[in-house]
C-alpha cells in the first residue's frame, strides 16, 4: 500500500514570493489533513478536508495560505506571499472517514526555508 | 479546548535503561489520545493509542501507555531503550471529530 506522497520534499524562496506543496493521500482516506511543524515545536493543524469539503480551517492564516482538495483526492496547500516566519516542515496526513480509527498516516513533510 | 502539555522538552537515557515520557492532557470529555515518533526527516509513526477500556495500552517497538484519569496524564514507558529509539516522540489528543492536537514533543538522546 503506497503511503502518503508530498512533493517537493525542500524548497527555499525569498520572503514575498509564493509557493505550493503538493498532496497525495492513501487511497480511499477520506480525511486530509495539512500540519504546520516550526522547528522545536509540535504539529500544528492548518486545515482538515473532508472529501473535498473544509472541516476545520481556524488556525490557517488566510491572508497568505489557501488550501484546496478539489476532486476528493490530493490537495495543495499555497502560500502567498511567503514570510520568514513561515520557515517549516508542512506535514500533509489522512485517516480512514467514519469513526475515529486513531491513526494519522503522515507524509514524510515539505520543508520550506524563507530567506 | 483540547491541549496536550509535555513538560520535558529533552531527555537523555543510557542504552537498556528504563524510559518514561509524561504527557498531560486538557480535555472535557473522555479523549482519544496517542503517541507518535518522528525519526529525523521522516514523517510521524504511531506508537500506540487509547480510545476505551484497558487503561495500559501495549505499542510497536515494545511501548506501553497508561492512560489515568484522575492524574489527567497518558505518559509513555519502555523497560529498556534502544540505541535506535532516539527520536522525536509527540502526545497527541484527538475527539470523535477527527481531529487531533499535539504536544511540543519530547526529544531522546540514547547514549552507548
Amino acid at each position: 500500500e503506497a503511503g502518503v506522497a508530498q512533493s517537493p520534499r525542500y524548497k527555499i524562496i525569498e520572503k514575498r514570493q509564493s509557493v505550493a506543496f503538493w498532496c497525495n493521500p492513501i487511497s480511499g482516506h477520506a480525511t486530509l489533513y495539512w500540519y504546520q511543524q516550526i522547528l522545536g515545536q509540535g504539529p500544528k493543524l492548518l486545515i482538515q478536508f473532508q472529501n473535498n469539503g473544509v472541516v476545520d480551517d481556524s488556525q490557517l492564516p488566510k491572508d497568505r495560505f489557501s488550501a484546496e482538495r478539489l476532486k476528493g483526492v490530493d490537495s495543495t496547500l499555497k502560500i502567498q506571499p511567503a514570510k520568514l516566519e513561515d520557515s517549516a516542515v508542512y506535514l500533509c496526513a489522512s485517516s480512514l472517514q467514519g469513526e475515529n480509527t486513531g491513526e494519522l498516516f503522515f507524509g514524510e513533510g515539505s520543508r520550506l526555508t524563507v530567506l | 479546548a483540547q491541549s496536550v502539555t509535555q513538560p520535558d522538552i529533552h531527555i537523555t537515557v543510557s542504552e537498556g535503561a528504563s524510559l518514561e515520557l509524561r504527557c498531560n492532557y486538557s480535555y472535557g470529555a473522555t479523549p482519544y489520545l496517542f503517541w507518535y515518533v518522528q525519526s529525523p526527516g521522516q514523517g510521524l509513526q504511531l506508537l500506540l493509542k487509547y480510545f476505551s477500556g484497558d487503561t495500559l495500552v501495549q505499542g510497536i517497538k515494545g511501548f506501553e501507555a497508561e492512560f489515568k484519569r484522575s492524574q489527567s496524564s497518558f505518559n509513555l514507558r519502555k523497560p529498556s531503550v534502544h540505541w535506535s529509539d532516539a527520536a522525536e516522540y509527540f502526545c497527541a489528543v484527538g475527539n470523535t471529530g477527527n481531529q487531533f492536537y499535539f504536544g511540543t514533543g519530547t526529544s531522546l538522546t540514547v547514549i552507548p
